[in-house]
């Protein structure tokens, strides 16, 4: 069955660092692979997108590698700040648009 | 634009009645999913339409769980008779047509709790 792992339920770094997120998928063929951020009580918010041909996607201080060999996102964060605390969500999705979210990865940045 | 918006922020019921979450889409996205959220399953999705149609339903747990869009700018996820199981977080989320890199804009979430 498809299954998606993304790295330790917490993940706690110093501001300043960069923040490294991993998003592990078997039995899986997804034509585009997006990262998600949350924040309590609200609906996940869309950060990128990247697709099945492409290695790396960056926006500002975001970058997301997406390698279907070893069936594996990173999504980075540099110069992190305490604002981007939040829990991180990976979506595989199908040309279809249906997308299979991981559980997510709380990230706290502490200054 | 308003984004997606659900209606009730919050309900609380007891097991057995009847519960109804409603959906409006952002104008002109013509696909909508409707997901839950639970501590213990993450973000599943329940079933997603497409220009107003079904298209996968294979999330939606058992036959107390039903919904229907009729139109492009509304839709209800109904369950009867709600159990306390059912108590999470429903969103429902809108896209431009079904496609690669269709980016699904969320909507605040429906917190049902089942007494």
């Amino acid at each position: 069955s498809q299954k998606i792992e993304q790295n330790s339920e917490a993940l706690n770094i110093q501001e300043g660092k960069t923040a490294t997120l991993t998003c592990n998928y078997t039995n899986y063929s997804p034509a585009y692979l997006q990262w998600y951020r949350q924040d309590p009580g609200r609906g996940p918010v869309f950060l990128l997108l990247i697709r099945e041909n492409e290695k790396e996607k960056r926006k500002e201080r975001l970058k997301v590698t997406f390698d279907t060999t070893l069936k594996q996102s990173l999504f980075h964060i540099t110069a992190s700040q305490p604002a981007d605390s939040a829990t991180y969500l990976c979506a595989l999705s199908t040309n279809a648009g249906k997308s299979t979210f991981g559980d997510g990865t709380t990230l706290t940045v502490k200054p | 634009d308003a984004g997606v918006i659900q209606s009730p922020r919050h309900e609380v019921t007891e097991m057995g009645q009847e519960v109804t979450l409603r959906c409006k889409p952002i104008s002109g996205h013509n696909s909508l999913f409707w997901y839950r959220q639970t501590m213990m399953r993450g973000l599943e999705l329940l079933i997603y339409f497409n220009n107003n149609v079904p298209i996968d339903d294979s999330g939606m747990p058992e036959d107390r769980f039903s919904a229907k869009m009729p139109n492009a700018s509304f839709s209800t996820l109904k369950i009867q008779p709600s159990e306390p199981r059912d108590s999470a977080v429903y969103f429902c989320a809108s896209s431009t047509s079904g496609g690669q890199g269709e980016t699904q804009y969320f909507g605040p979430g429906t917190r049902l709790l089942v007494l």
